[in-house]
């Protein structure tokens, strides 16, 4: 079975410029997390979804970064504008509710100058 | 909110030997405790996890204990390998019966020599 799978794998981008990560989760899977890991900060939640409905987003650092999740295959995480305090692995996960168990994907590697 | 701290940073043992990695926890709530591994280049792995109604749970030779009055759980790799070397993440959670918010550890980088 294909895992959670992540696009690109590797983004670099300049200052200002808007950047979308994209995400599939695993084939029913009712949840879906986005992380953002940093040798400072760790591994972060950012914002997760269950049946494609925000739930908590108090963890997504400023306004300049937004998720969407139109449908249940597929999941975006935005920045507009870019800046190089950005620049992360960002990973997302997706679990099957009842399940506490989440399955990350290869996570993409954003480097902002 | 919860809060996991992770020691140590770093632990280097030779091949065969165990290695204990240990977290503890703040939120009294949390009742669901994951174990990640990360390769270099990869997304965090479950490997295992632990509820709070068991004390103890086994895998082959990876096992997690967990002391909920004392609020800690640790990690056990008995007869490591090279490719036991990985970067290890506890977490922790609350099942409301649903997928449980995770809060991660700082992480473990274990290396195994030959």
């Amino acid at each position: 079975d294909a895992g959670v799978i992540q696009s690109p794998r590797h983004e670099v981008t300049e200052m200002g410029q808007e950047v979308t990560l994209r995400c599939k989760p695993i084939s029913g899977h009712d949840y879906l997390f986005w992380y953002r890991q940093t040798m400072m900060r760790g591994l972060e939640l950012l914002i997760y979804f269950n049946n494609n409905v925000p739930i908590d987003d108090s963890g997504m650092p400023e306004d300049r970064f937004s998720a969407k999740m139109p449908n249940a295959s597929f999941s975006t995480l935005k920045i507009q504008p870019s800046e190089p305090r950005d620049s992360a692995v960002y990973f997302c996960a997706s679990s099957l509710g009842g399940s506490d168990e989440q399955y990350f994907g290869p996570g993409t590697r954003l480097t902002v100058t | 909110g919860e809060n996991v701290e992770q020691h140590p940073s770093t632990l280097s043992v030779q091949e065969g030997d165990s290695a204990v990695i240990k977290c503890t926890y703040s939120d009294s709530a949390s009742n669901y405790f994951p174990w990640y591994k990360q390769e270099l280049g990869k997304g965090p792995q479950l490997i295992i996890d632990i509820r709070s109604n068991v004390g103890e749970k086994k895998d082959q030779r990876i096992a997690v204990t967990l002391n909920k009055t004392a609020k800690h759980f640790s990690l056990h790799i008995t007869e490591t390998q090279p490719e036991d070397s990985a970067v290890y993440f506890c977490a922790a959670g609350g099942n409301t019966g649903t997928a449980s918010k995770l809060t991660f550890g700082t992480g473990t980088r274990l290396q195994v020599t030959l």
